[in-house]
């Protein structure tokens, strides 16, 4: 089992452009959740994603969308990259059934917005 | 304020120390409270997680949360090097959420 997966492992963006960041969940795993982890700080929920739908978010802009596909996988959108969104992002998989205690972090992406 | 207050540390402690990792939080509907390490450039892995009030226990690590005060602690007896790493608290409220609120996280260092 590979567990979670994100893609790429670092992006280097400069302000105003677009970047989409990737996650394939645990096997057996319906729920994604997405976190931004600014450096020297813990994690920030974004939102979590179940059956392709957004189900609940956090404080954070509407240029932060996502996506869930049909084999669970998902995607992060952040559009007009500001500095301040360089950062670490995290996704995080888990069961619905089983909520928080089930969840399983990946790698994450390092985000470099110059 | 912070809902969940963490010292960032760092924390460097012999081989063989107890250490003691503390947060603190002020929202009275927390239920669950979960400690993580994340080592250097990897994600957050859960190591313990507690109910409401009480003590847990798991090899060398043990969870107490204690809801009055609004505080909770984890302890690592006889640490060792490969301990290295930030540990993470978290917390979420009761229902069908997965939103987790996490502590800045303390950085703590074993020196061997």
């Amino acid at each position: 089992d590979a567990g979670v997966t994100q893609s790429p492992t670092h992006l280097i963006k400069t302000r105003g452009q677009q970047v989409t960041l990737r996650c394939s969940p645990k096997s057996g795993h319906d729920t994604v959740s997405w976190y931004q982890q600014a450096l020297g700080q813990g994690p920030q929920f974004i939102f979590q994603y179940y059956e392709e739908e957004e189900r609940q978010r956090g404080n954070f802009p509407d240029r932060f969308s996502g996506h869930q596909f049909p084999n669970y996988s998902s995607e992060l959108n952040v559009n007009a990259l500001l500095l301040g969104d360089s950062a670490l992002y995290l996704c995080a998989s888990s069961l619905v059934a089983g909520g928080p205690l089930t969840q399983y972090f990946g790698p994450g992406t390092r985000l470099l917005v110059l | 304020q912070k809902e969940v207050e963490q010292d960032p540390g760092p924390l460097s402690v012999p081989e063989g120390a107890i250490v003691s990792l503390n947060c603190t939080y002020s929202n009275s509907a927390f239920q669950y409270f979960m400690w993580y390490r994340q080592y250097s450039r990897k994600g957050p892995e859960l190591l313990m997680y507690t109910y409401s009030s009480g003590n847990k226990e798991d090899g060398r690590f043990t969870a107490q949360v204690d809801k009055s005060s609004k505080y909770i602690s984890l302890f690592i007896r006889d640490s060792q090097p490969s301990d290295s790493a930030t540990y993470l608290c978290a917390m979420r409220g009761g229902g069908a959420t997965n939103k987790l609120i996490f502590g800045t996280g303390t950085l703590l260092a074993v020196q061997p």
